[in-house]
């Protein structure tokens, strides 16, 4: 069954420093998706994109935060300058109709 | 703006028990409706999902949930808990087919005792 994948699983940095999450989301979906979990608390909204542009965003999607879809497989997140508050699971996903889920990247900011 | 409310952040039950996980939405249009779950240290997976049409749905591991539009719920039931259910349980509402507008509830956790 395809699935939605995330790359790395875990990733650790330092306050200020730049990361890029990156995905490949299901081939033939035509939605793409970020969210993050904070620990314990409930999944968020961040972003959504269709054909090459974001369609929706939220109100912690700010400037910090940029996609892109640099080639027709991968979708990838950049944070600019993280803070310690950005430490969360991140989640890909991609849909067609439902929403699929990747297994999510393990940001820690220190 | 559509939105999920989950009652209860976490449910214990005895194995083999019934399980119940309540779930009210707000939307403005015919909702889509879906319920995710999330074992430890893993993603979301889909576990059903309401478009439109019959309105008791039935989902993988022998859970089902019931549209219900004069409630505004959602509620996710399964007849007999296992102890491999044990995980956290989202439930989610879209307004439109693509489902680029997904709002997630806050979760439960379920618990199940030996």
């Amino acid at each position: 069954e395809p699935e939605v994948t995330q790359t790395p699983s875990h990733q650790v940095t330092q306050m200020g420093q730049e990361v890029i999450l990156r995905c490949v989301p299901i081939s033939n979906h035509l939605y793409f998706y970020w969210y993050r979990q904070i620990l314990g608390q409930k999944v968020e909204f961040l972003v959504s994109f269709y054909n090459n542009e974001i369609s929706e965003k939220s109100e912690i999607f700010d400037d910090q935060f940029s996609v892109e879809r640099p080639d027709g497989s991968n979708f990838t997140l950049k944070i600019r300058s993280t803070k310690l508050e950005d430490s969360a699971m991140y989640f890909c996903a991609s849909s067609v109709g439902p929403v699929y889920f990747g297994p999510g990247t393990r940001l820690t900011v220190l | 703006a559509q939105s999920v409310t989950q009652l209860g952040s976490h449910v214990s039950v005895s194995e083999g028990a019934l399980v119940l996980l309540r779930c009210n939405y707000s939307s403005s249009v015919p909702p889509y409706l879906f319920w995710y779950v999330q074992y430890p240290n893993q993603g979301l997976q889909l576990l059903l999902k309401y478009t439109t049409g019959a309105t008791l749905v039935k989902g993988i591991n022998g859970f089902e949930a019931e549209f219900k539009k004069s409630e505004t719920s959602f509620h996710l039931t399964k007849p007999s808990a296992h102890m491999s259910d044990a995980a956290e349980y989202f439930c989610a509402v879209s307004e439109t087919p693509g489902n680029n507008d997904m709002r997630f509830g806050a979760g439960t956790r379920l618990t199940v005792k030996p």
